[in-house]
């Protein structure tokens, strides 16, 4: 069965810090990968996509991640976090040729002054 | 702008009563989805929809209902039979398969 695992549920940094959040999944067959935030009280906003093409791909507010098949983990880093990163941040992925997102269970990243 | 627009943003719900929580979109997307989120476990597919006038069940359809009678509407209504329905309720839409997927702001529903 397919599943989407954030290992860590709260992730503390101070400002300026660098942060990776991390994400592995499980699957057969090819899978497109995505990070949505999420604010409180708020939906998700996509943060970047992984659909194919060059694995380090680069999204808003100076996030990448880097898709590593081989380990079938799609990291999540940001070089400086700011306070107003704070927020819930889902790892997804969709099965190749369907419409199923597939969440993982999210990391909440608290950004300290 | 194009978006999502979900109503009302706080519910409450009386013990046996039935709700129904609005979802528009004028994206002009085909596809349509409605999920649960509660804390620790990420977000749930209840129903979606690919077409109007078809919809087909997620992984907790149980004690939920849909209709899709335009392409830019897709309530949800919360039945009686579902026994815990307090949690946050997410709306989403897209385009074609494979495509992210744009969310609303969602609706949180408490019991009275």
């Amino acid at each position: 069965a397919q599943s989407v695992t954030q290992l860590d549920s709260q992730v503390p940094v101070f400002e300026e810090a660098p942060v990776e959040l991390r994400c592995n999944y499980s699957s057969s067959v090819s899978v497109y990968l995505f990070w949505y935030v999420q604010y409180p009280n708020q939906g998700l906003q996509l943060l970047l996509k992984y659909l194919s093409g060059s694995t380090l791909v680069k999204g808003i507010n100076g996030f990448e991640a880097e898709f590593n098949k081989s380990q079938t983990s799609f990291h999540l880093r940001k070089p400086s976090v700011h306070i107003s990163d704070t927020a819930e941040y889902f790892c997804a992925v969709i099965l190749y040729n369907t419409d199923k997102l597939i969440f993982g269970t999210g990391t909440r990243l608290q950004v300290f002054p | 702008d194009g978006g999502i627009t979900q109503s009302p943003k706080y519910l409450f719900r009386k013990e046996g009563q039935n709700v129904t929580l609005s979802c528009e979109q004028n994206l002009n997307h085909d596809a349509m989805y409605w999920y649960r989120q509660d804390p620790g476990q990420g977000l749930r597919l209840i129903y979606y929809s690919q077409i109007v006038n078809d919809f087909q069940k997620g992984d907790i359809a149980e004690g939920y209902s849909v209709s899709r009678e335009k392409k830019e509407s897709f309530p949800l209504t919360v039945t009686s039979a579902q026994k815990n329905p307090t949690a946050f309720y997410l709306c989403a839409s897209s385009s074609v398969p494979g495509q992210p997927q744009h969310f609303g702001d969602g609706t949180r529903l408490s019991i009275l």
